[in-house]
């Protein structure tokens, strides 16, 4: 156990229709990373935050927006949802922005029909 | 830009024995993280070893241990004394060092098979 959870474990949704992801870091931890694994495209930062200011984008669609909230957890928010954006999204925290390891969460496991 | 490249997508070793998984990286910076993770079937990704490059000394915990050649940009993971549990997906991974944020960049995984 890593510390790091993320609800739900699995969801299933429609087309079109608008997700959140929630995510609650490791106690003591200000960074949240998301990131997305899928079939086709391995694993993909999405993005970073620390201690409630957004640091780092990577492959972030702009149908997706995340958040961190003054309590540290954060929330993934996927709108217009396609088929293609099936996979299973992992949360990870570290310590800080320079901290070393990054402690993944579970994942939501997201099926798009 | 950073890359990372796997290129065993798949490998199988006797239980107890010793297996090496390869990883290499491109990068024009001098400083900077490797890890290896590990993802057993459950899907959770766990951190299996880390290598500090400026540190010329291969990390090691336990049965595992990395053979890091930062000239050659190639950073391999041993298993020694295989179990049943270490069959997962590896996934080599590369940090930056001392940037603003801490974007890490995996490669694309080597399944490993544990035979008994």
């Amino acid at each position: 156990d890593s510390g790091v959870t993320q609800t739900p474990k699995h969801l299933i949704t429609a087309t079109g229709q608008r997700v959140t992801l929630r995510c609650s870091p490791r106690s003591g931890d200000l960074s949240v990373y998301w990131y997305q694994q899928s079939l086709d495209q391995g694993l993909q930062f999405l993005i970073q935050y620390y201690n409630g200011e957004e640091r780092a984008k990577g492959n972030i669609l702009e149908r997706f927006s995340a958040q961190q909230f003054p309590d540290l957890h954060s929330e993934l928010n996927l709108s217009s949802l396609e088929l293609g954006d099936s996979a299973l999204y992992f949360c990870a925290s570290s310590v800080g922005s320079g901290g070393y390891e990054q402690y993944f969460g579970p994942g939501t496991r997201l099926t798009v029909t | 830009a950073q890359t990372v490249t796997q290129s065993q997508p798949e490998m199988s070793v006797q239980e107890a024995e010793t297996v090496t998984l390869s990883c290499t990286y491109d990068t024009s910076e001098s400083d900077y993280y490797l890890f290896w993770y590990k993802q057993p079937p459950s899907r959770q990704m766990i951190l299996v070893i880390r290598q500090e490059a400026y540190k010329q000394q291969n990390a090691t915990e336990n049965r595992f241990s990395v053979n890091f050649q930062k000239a050659a940009k190639s950073f391999s993971l041993k298993i020694s004394d295989s179990q049943l549990g270490d069959a997962a997906m590896y996934f080599c991974a590369y940090r930056s060092r001392g940037t603003s944020y801490d974007k890490v960049i995996f490669g694309p995984g080597t399944s490993l098979s544990v035979i008994p």
